[in-house]
Protein backbone atom coordinates (compact mmCIF):
# COMPACT_ATOMS: atom_id res chain seq x y z
CA UNK A 1 0.00 0.00 0.00
CA UNK A 2 1.03 3.63 -0.29
CA UNK A 3 3.83 4.58 1.99
CA UNK A 4 4.74 7.41 4.36
CA UNK A 5 8.51 7.95 4.63
CA UNK A 6 9.98 9.50 8.06
CA UNK A 7 13.99 10.61 8.39
CA UNK A 8 15.45 9.83 10.98
CA UNK A 9 14.04 7.26 12.69
CA UNK A 10 15.67 8.58 15.87
CA UNK A 11 16.72 12.23 16.53
CA UNK A 12 18.93 12.46 20.19
CA UNK A 13 19.61 16.31 20.48
CA UNK A 14 20.47 18.94 23.52
CA UNK A 15 17.94 20.96 24.79
CA UNK A 16 17.51 24.35 23.45
CA UNK A 17 18.90 23.55 19.82
CA UNK A 18 16.76 23.21 16.79
CA UNK A 19 16.14 20.34 15.30
CA UNK A 20 14.07 19.27 11.85
CA UNK A 21 12.05 16.34 11.23
CA UNK A 22 11.29 15.30 7.50
CA UNK A 23 8.20 13.08 5.83
CA UNK A 24 7.89 12.21 2.92
CA UNK A 25 4.21 11.61 2.16
CA UNK A 26 2.67 9.52 -0.10
CA UNK A 27 3.06 11.28 -3.39
CA UNK A 28 -0.70 12.14 -4.58
CA UNK A 29 -2.07 13.37 -1.11
CA UNK A 30 -2.79 16.88 -0.53
CA UNK A 31 -3.35 17.05 3.06
CA UNK A 32 -0.68 16.29 5.67
CA UNK A 33 -0.21 16.24 9.33
CA UNK A 34 1.65 15.57 12.25
CA UNK A 35 0.78 13.64 15.62
CA UNK A 36 2.74 13.54 18.88
CA UNK A 37 2.79 10.57 20.73
CA UNK A 38 4.40 10.08 24.15
CA UNK A 39 5.50 6.57 25.28
CA UNK A 40 2.40 4.69 26.45
CA UNK A 41 -0.09 7.62 26.18
CA UNK A 42 -2.60 8.61 23.34
CA UNK A 43 -1.91 9.94 19.74
CA UNK A 44 -2.67 13.91 20.09
CA UNK A 45 -3.17 16.23 16.99
CA UNK A 46 -0.59 18.95 16.29
CA UNK A 47 -1.33 20.32 13.00
CA UNK A 48 -2.40 20.11 9.82
CA UNK A 49 -1.35 21.30 6.59
CA UNK A 50 -3.30 22.10 2.90
CA UNK A 51 -2.10 23.98 -0.12
CA UNK A 52 0.73 25.18 1.68
CA UNK A 53 -0.74 26.64 4.67
CA UNK A 54 -1.52 25.57 7.97
CA UNK A 55 -5.22 24.86 8.28
CA UNK A 56 -5.69 23.62 11.83
CA UNK A 57 -3.06 23.51 14.75
CA UNK A 58 -3.77 22.35 18.58
CA UNK A 59 -2.79 23.56 21.43
CA UNK A 60 0.05 21.39 21.73
CA UNK A 61 1.71 23.13 18.61
CA UNK A 62 4.02 25.92 20.56
CA UNK A 63 5.36 29.11 19.42
CA UNK A 64 8.41 26.92 18.75
CA UNK A 65 6.90 24.61 16.01
CA UNK A 66 6.41 25.16 12.52
CA UNK A 67 5.62 23.02 9.45
CA UNK A 68 6.46 23.86 5.64
CA UNK A 69 6.75 22.05 2.29
CA UNK A 70 8.85 23.76 0.26
CA UNK A 71 8.14 22.72 -3.79
CA UNK A 72 6.68 19.69 -3.06
CA UNK A 73 9.71 18.30 -1.39
CA UNK A 74 9.60 17.01 1.97
CA UNK A 75 6.99 17.62 4.42
CA UNK A 76 8.96 19.13 7.96
CA UNK A 77 8.48 20.01 11.36
CA UNK A 78 11.04 22.12 13.01
CA UNK A 79 11.55 23.00 16.61
CA UNK A 80 13.21 25.65 17.74
CA UNK A 81 14.26 25.51 20.34
CA UNK A 82 13.82 22.48 21.45
CA UNK A 83 12.76 21.68 25.28
CA UNK A 84 12.84 18.25 27.14
CA UNK A 85 8.60 17.97 27.00
CA UNK A 86 9.31 17.85 22.98
CA UNK A 87 10.89 14.01 23.61
CA UNK A 88 8.41 12.18 22.05
CA UNK A 89 7.13 10.23 18.68
CA UNK A 90 6.26 12.05 16.08
CA UNK A 91 3.91 10.78 13.60
CA UNK A 92 3.78 12.48 9.94
CA UNK A 93 0.41 10.91 7.88
CA UNK A 94 -1.05 12.21 4.90
CA UNK A 95 -4.27 11.83 3.16
CA UNK A 96 -5.78 12.40 -0.24
CA UNK A 97 -8.91 14.25 0.93
CA UNK A 98 -9.92 15.82 4.37
CA UNK A 99 -11.60 13.44 6.09
CA UNK A 100 -10.46 10.65 4.24
CA UNK A 101 -8.01 7.33 5.50
CA UNK A 102 -4.82 8.48 7.29
CA UNK A 103 -1.89 7.00 6.15
CA UNK A 104 1.15 7.57 8.96
CA UNK A 105 5.18 7.04 8.55
CA UNK A 106 6.51 4.70 11.50
CA UNK A 107 7.27 7.76 13.81
CA UNK A 108 10.67 10.15 14.39
CA UNK A 109 11.37 8.92 17.99
CA UNK A 110 12.67 12.72 19.14
CA UNK A 111 15.07 12.66 22.58
CA UNK A 112 15.57 16.31 24.16
CA UNK A 113 18.20 15.55 27.19
CA UNK B 1 -17.52 19.13 21.42
CA UNK B 2 -16.39 16.37 19.06
CA UNK B 3 -15.78 13.72 20.79
CA UNK B 4 -15.00 9.72 21.24
CA UNK B 5 -14.74 7.18 24.28
CA UNK B 6 -13.54 3.85 24.01
CA UNK B 7 -13.04 1.22 26.24
CA UNK B 8 -9.93 1.24 28.80
CA UNK B 9 -7.28 -0.49 28.19
CA UNK B 10 -5.21 -2.78 28.22
CA UNK B 11 -7.26 -5.59 27.70
CA UNK B 12 -5.73 -9.38 28.01
CA UNK B 13 -7.01 -11.78 26.22
CA UNK B 14 -6.43 -15.57 25.53
CA UNK B 15 -5.77 -16.65 21.85
CA UNK B 16 -9.51 -17.91 20.44
CA UNK B 17 -11.16 -16.28 22.90
CA UNK B 18 -13.74 -13.56 21.23
CA UNK B 19 -13.03 -9.61 21.41
CA UNK B 20 -15.36 -6.49 22.07
CA UNK B 21 -13.74 -2.69 22.07
CA UNK B 22 -16.28 -0.20 22.76
CA UNK B 23 -16.49 3.37 21.10
CA UNK B 24 -18.86 5.77 21.63
CA UNK B 25 -18.89 9.02 19.91
CA UNK B 26 -20.40 12.47 20.24
CA UNK B 27 -21.22 14.17 16.77
CA UNK B 28 -23.65 16.65 15.81
CA UNK B 29 -23.46 15.16 12.57
CA UNK B 30 -23.28 11.49 10.79
CA UNK B 31 -19.54 11.15 9.20
CA UNK B 32 -17.37 8.18 8.28
CA UNK B 33 -16.11 6.21 10.89
CA UNK B 34 -12.60 4.60 11.06
CA UNK B 35 -10.78 2.00 13.06
CA UNK B 36 -6.92 2.16 13.41
CA UNK B 37 -4.75 -0.30 14.58
CA UNK B 38 -1.33 0.32 15.80
CA UNK B 39 1.11 -2.66 15.82
CA UNK B 40 4.66 -2.16 18.55
CA UNK B 41 6.80 0.34 16.99
CA UNK B 42 4.71 1.42 13.69
CA UNK B 43 2.54 3.85 13.42
CA UNK B 44 -1.43 3.59 13.16
CA UNK B 45 -2.86 1.94 9.70
CA UNK B 46 -6.22 1.38 8.95
CA UNK B 47 -8.35 -0.84 9.97
CA UNK B 48 -11.71 -0.44 8.11
CA UNK B 49 -13.86 2.62 7.83
CA UNK B 50 -17.67 3.18 7.30
CA UNK B 51 -19.19 6.01 5.51
CA UNK B 52 -22.31 5.77 6.22
CA UNK B 53 -24.64 5.26 9.34
CA UNK B 54 -26.14 1.77 9.88
CA UNK B 55 -23.49 -0.17 7.62
CA UNK B 56 -20.99 -2.46 8.92
CA UNK B 57 -17.36 -2.57 8.33
CA UNK B 58 -14.33 -5.68 8.39
CA UNK B 59 -11.08 -6.76 8.02
CA UNK B 60 -8.91 -9.55 9.23
CA UNK B 61 -11.92 -10.76 11.35
CA UNK B 62 -12.53 -7.80 13.15
CA UNK B 63 -16.01 -5.85 12.27
CA UNK B 64 -17.84 -2.92 13.22
CA UNK B 65 -21.04 -1.67 12.97
CA UNK B 66 -21.98 2.12 12.83
CA UNK B 67 -24.76 2.72 14.57
CA UNK B 68 -26.34 6.17 14.11
CA UNK B 69 -28.88 6.00 16.91
CA UNK B 70 -26.77 4.33 19.77
CA UNK B 71 -23.61 6.66 18.41
CA UNK B 72 -21.90 3.36 18.96
CA UNK B 73 -18.77 2.27 16.36
CA UNK B 74 -18.14 -1.07 18.76
CA UNK B 75 -15.05 -3.31 17.27
CA UNK B 76 -15.50 -6.86 17.53
CA UNK B 77 -13.51 -10.47 16.80
CA UNK B 78 -14.97 -13.62 17.07
CA UNK B 79 -11.54 -15.50 17.47
CA UNK B 80 -8.46 -13.24 18.29
CA UNK B 81 -4.55 -14.14 17.68
CA UNK B 82 -1.35 -13.50 19.02
CA UNK B 83 -0.89 -11.32 16.12
CA UNK B 84 -3.86 -9.14 16.95
CA UNK B 85 -1.66 -7.41 19.84
CA UNK B 86 -1.98 -3.60 19.32
CA UNK B 87 -3.69 -0.53 20.50
CA UNK B 88 -6.97 0.06 18.56
CA UNK B 89 -8.22 3.35 18.05
CA UNK B 90 -11.78 4.23 17.12
CA UNK B 91 -11.59 7.84 15.31
CA UNK B 92 -14.00 9.40 14.02
CA UNK B 93 -13.28 12.78 12.26
CA UNK B 94 -14.18 16.13 14.00
CA UNK B 95 -17.11 17.53 11.88
CA UNK B 96 -15.73 21.12 12.67
CA UNK B 97 -12.94 20.31 10.46
CA UNK B 98 -13.04 17.30 7.97
CA UNK B 99 -9.93 16.93 8.00
CA UNK B 100 -8.77 16.14 11.86
CA UNK B 101 -9.26 12.78 13.19
CA UNK B 102 -10.46 12.99 16.78
CA UNK B 103 -8.36 9.97 18.15
CA UNK B 104 -9.22 8.36 21.55
CA UNK B 105 -6.85 6.93 24.10
CA UNK B 106 -6.42 3.55 22.05
CA UNK B 107 -7.45 0.03 23.85
CA UNK B 108 -4.60 -1.69 24.08
CA UNK B 109 -5.40 -5.39 23.55
CA UNK B 110 -2.63 -8.44 24.51
CA UNK B 111 -3.16 -11.55 23.59
CA UNK B 112 -1.29 -14.63 24.98
CA UNK B 113 -1.03 -17.61 23.33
Amino acid sequence: GPKVLQIPSHQIIDMGQMVTLNCDPVSNHLYFYWYKQILGQQMEFLVNFYNGKVMEKSKLFKDQFSVERPDGSYFTLKIQPTALEDSAVYFCASSRLGGDTLYFGAGTRLSVL
Amino acid sequence: GDSVTQTEGPVTLSEGTSLTVNCSYETKQYPTLFWYVQYPGEGPQLLFKVPKANEKGSNRGFEATYNKEATSFHLQKASVQESDSAVYYCAPPSVGDNSKLIWGLGTSLVVNP
